[in-house]
């Protein structure tokens, strides 16, 4: 079985820039949750989607949005890049909403902007 | 002000001994809590979960405490090796809420 999957693994954008990063969630799990992570900090939440509908979201700005697809998948869009958007982005899945049986992280997308 | 502390950003230990990382929080009633180790470049990888009700979990050299009174989980690791060496996040789940984490300590075993 393969782990949750991101794409693209690296990526550099500039200022005021739009990007797209994708997450396929390990078959079965309903779940995908994103997060972000700068250096030296944790993984801070920003949105969870649950059958395709948005159940919750982290304070960020709406610059950030995501959605999740019919086959689960999910796509984290962030409008007008800041270069304090530069982090590590995580998408964990799980089987429910409630991570009661932990969350299975991707190994990220490695976000820098200049 | 909701807060999730883990008492040190570094822990420095010699291969055989315990290591012990504590994770405090402040304004939360979580549901469970979990534990997760985190290498350098890599997301993070799930290792325990203790729910509210329980006291303590155990999972081969690991073992996670959880005192609701205190508001305060320990996550130890017996027999320490180098391999150990990484990230350790906490991570609790309130009803209603996201999976909330820690900053992290990263434990360092030395041979």
């Amino acid at each position: 079985d393969a782990g949750v999957t991101q794409s693209p693994t690296h990526l550099i954008k500039t200022r005021g820039q739009h990007v797209t990063l994708r997450c396929s969630p390990i078959s079965g799990h309903k779940s995908v949750s994103w997060y972000q992570q700068v250096l030296g900090q944790g993984p801070q939440f920003i949105f969870q989607y649950y059958e395709k509908e948005e159940r919750g979201r982290g304070n960020f700005p709406d610059r950030f949005s995501a959605r999740q697809f019919p086959n689960y998948s999910s796509e984290l869009n962030v409008n007008a890049l800041l270069l304090g958007d530069s982090a590590l982005y995580l998408c964990a899945s799980s089987l429910a909403r409630g991570a009661n049986y932990g969350y299975t992280f991707g190994s990220g997308t490695r976000l820098t902007v200049v | 002000s909701q807060k999730i502390e883990q008492n040190s950003e570094a822990l420095n230990i010699q291969e055989g001994k315990t290591a012990t990382l504590t994770c405090n929080y402040t304004n939360y009633s979580p549901a469970y809590l979990q534990w997760y180790r985190q290498d350098p470049g890599r997301g993070p990888v799930f290792l325990l979960l203790i729910r509210e009700n329980e006291k303590e979990k155990r999972k081969e050299r690991l073992k996670v405490t959880f005192d609701t009174t205190l508001k305060q989980s320990l996550f130890h690791i017996t027999a320490s090796q180098p391999a150990d060496s990484a990230t350790y996040l906490c991570a609790l789940y309130q009803a209603g809420t996201a999976l909330i984490f820690g900053k992290g300590t990263t434990l360092s075993v030395s041979s």
